[in-house]
């Protein structure tokens, strides 16, 4: 089975531009979810979908990060204007149901604010 | 915060050897799992314990969960220079989900 798919693998930009990435779960998959993780640190919980709506973005800085998972199969997380502490790994995960599923990770997309 | 805590932040054991890793946390859970990551990759999930579950094993993996003193413990036999990663472990509280903070486990051949 194909795992999950993450576009692109690296990226720089420098503060205050506008950056995307992009996931494309397992098929099958009705949890998508997207994770921030610092070095050194564990991965951070940013938003869950279940299928194409929003289950829980208690941890999504609002005022700059966005998400949405049309048609409840790939996603997209957004972050404008970047930040300097916007520098981290930004995963993609997929599970077959809820938080009591194991969750499959793509091998995320290095951000580099310059 | 919820996030649980590993300890020790790193450990360093010869092949072969076993090798113990902990996690705690603070407030009461419905399960915790554990998960692989190595360098440059996504997470790799090893195991899954339900809050009513004591014990549970898979090949060479033991977790074991004490919900009395909010802990966990993962333990890896007969250990390989594969198993070097770092490893986490993730707790589900109803609508929140935590990783720890990690172990870092080097295995040396």
């Amino acid at each position: 089975e194909a795992g999950v798919a993450q576009s692109p693998r690296y990226k720089i930009i420098e503060k205050r531009q506008s950056v995307a990435f992009w996931c494309n779960p397992i098929s099958g998959h009705a949890t998508l979810y997207w994770y921030q993780q610092i070095l050194g640190q564990g991965p951070k919980l940013l938003i869950q979908f279940q299928n194409n709506g929003v289950v829980d973005d208690s941890q999504l800085p609002k005022d700059r990060f966005s998400a949405e998972r049309l048609k409840g199969v790939d996603s997209t997380l957004k972050i404008q204007p970047a930040k300097l502490e916007d520098s981290a790994v930004y995963l993609c995960a997929s599970s077959l149901g809820g938080l009591d599923q194991p969750q499959h990770f793509g091998d995320g997309t290095r951000l580099s604010i310059l | 915060s919820q996030q649980g805590e590993e300890d020790p932040q790193a450990l360093s054991i010869q092949e072969g050897e076993n090798a113990t890793m902990n996690c705690s946390y603070k407030t009461s859970i419905n399960n915790l799992q554990w998960y692989r990551q190595n360098s440059g990759r996504g997470l790799v999930h090893l195991i899954l314990i339900r809050s009513n579950e004591r014990e549970k094993h898979s090949g060479r993996l033991r977790v074991t969960l004490d919900t009395s003193k909010k802990s966990s413990s993962l333990l890896i036999t007969a250990s390989r220079a594969a198993d070097t990663a770092s490893y986490f472990c993730a707790t589900d509280a109803g609508n929140q989900f935590y990783f720890g903070t990690g172990t870092s486990l080097t295995v040396i051949p």
